[in-house]
């Protein structure tokens, strides 16, 4: 499977708790992106890298989360101190820059916070 | 700021109806994909679109982007329960690093 995919695919946790998540992109893909989507909208836009440089993060990403790409293969994004507001589908995609720059999702984290 | 709004929110159709959704902005935007999401799931891109007046077919579904590339319609022919989903349209926001910007979605239901 040359997909995207990501792990785990469910996360459930306490409040204050840290949790890491992993994307693996598509293995020719260089950009890779996080969104996170709650219930009943879109997809928001987190964070992106390019090879291992991470170039934009949203003002959505507080200092409680961090993302790295070590070695511009796969990600991970870790959030610290978990609130109940953190609770959402977390949204990998990977893309090969170009002339459309085509973004392929993977199937997402989900967390719950409790 | 760049939005996109989508409509209609819901739309709960009988299978064979045929159906059109929107999705319109202010802005002008460089593509504009349209993803398919099942419940739990990742988005599945359908289609992108480029040119302004653009229209790509996949299947039984027909793709629009506007003249003036700030809005873009999805209609589709004969509806199945396999259509059955959440449709969302995402903008390339053109800064650069080709993050999307993402309506909140149509979310269809075929019955049989």
């Amino acid at each position: 499977d040359t997909g995207v995919s990501q792990d785990p695919r469910h996360k459930i946790t306490k409040r204050g708790q840290n949790v890491t998540f992993r994307c693996d992109p598509i293995s020719e893909h260089n950009r890779l992106y996080w969104y996170r989507q709650t219930l009943g909208q879109g997809p928001e836009f987190l964070t992106y890298f390019q090879n291992e440089a991470q170039l934009e993060k949203s003002r959505l990403l507080s200092d409680r989360f961090s993302a790295e790409r070590p070695k511009g293969s796969f990600s991970t994004l870790e959030i610290q101190r978990t609130e109940q507001g953190d609770s959402a589908m977390y949204l990998c995609a990977s893309s090969q820059s170009g002339s459309t720059d085509t973004q392929y999702f993977g199937p997402g984290t989900r967390l719950t916070v409790l | 700021t760049q939005l996109l709004e989508q409509s209609p929110q819901f739309l709960s159709i009988q299978e064979g109806e045929n159906l059109t959704v929107y999705c319109n902005s202010s802005s002008v935007f460089s593509s504009l994909q349209w993803y398919r999401q099942e419940p739990g799931e990742g988005p599945v891109l359908l289609v992108t679109v480029v040119t302004g007046g653009e229209v790509k077919k996949l299947k039984r579904l027909t793709f629009q982007f506007g003249d003036a590339r700030k809005d873009s319609s999805l209609h589709i022919t004969a509806a199945q329960p396999g259509d059955t989903g959440l449709y969302l349209c995402a903008g390339d926001d053109s800064g650069g690093y080709n993050k999307l910007i993402f309506g909140a979605g149509t979310r269809l239901a075929v019955h049989p």
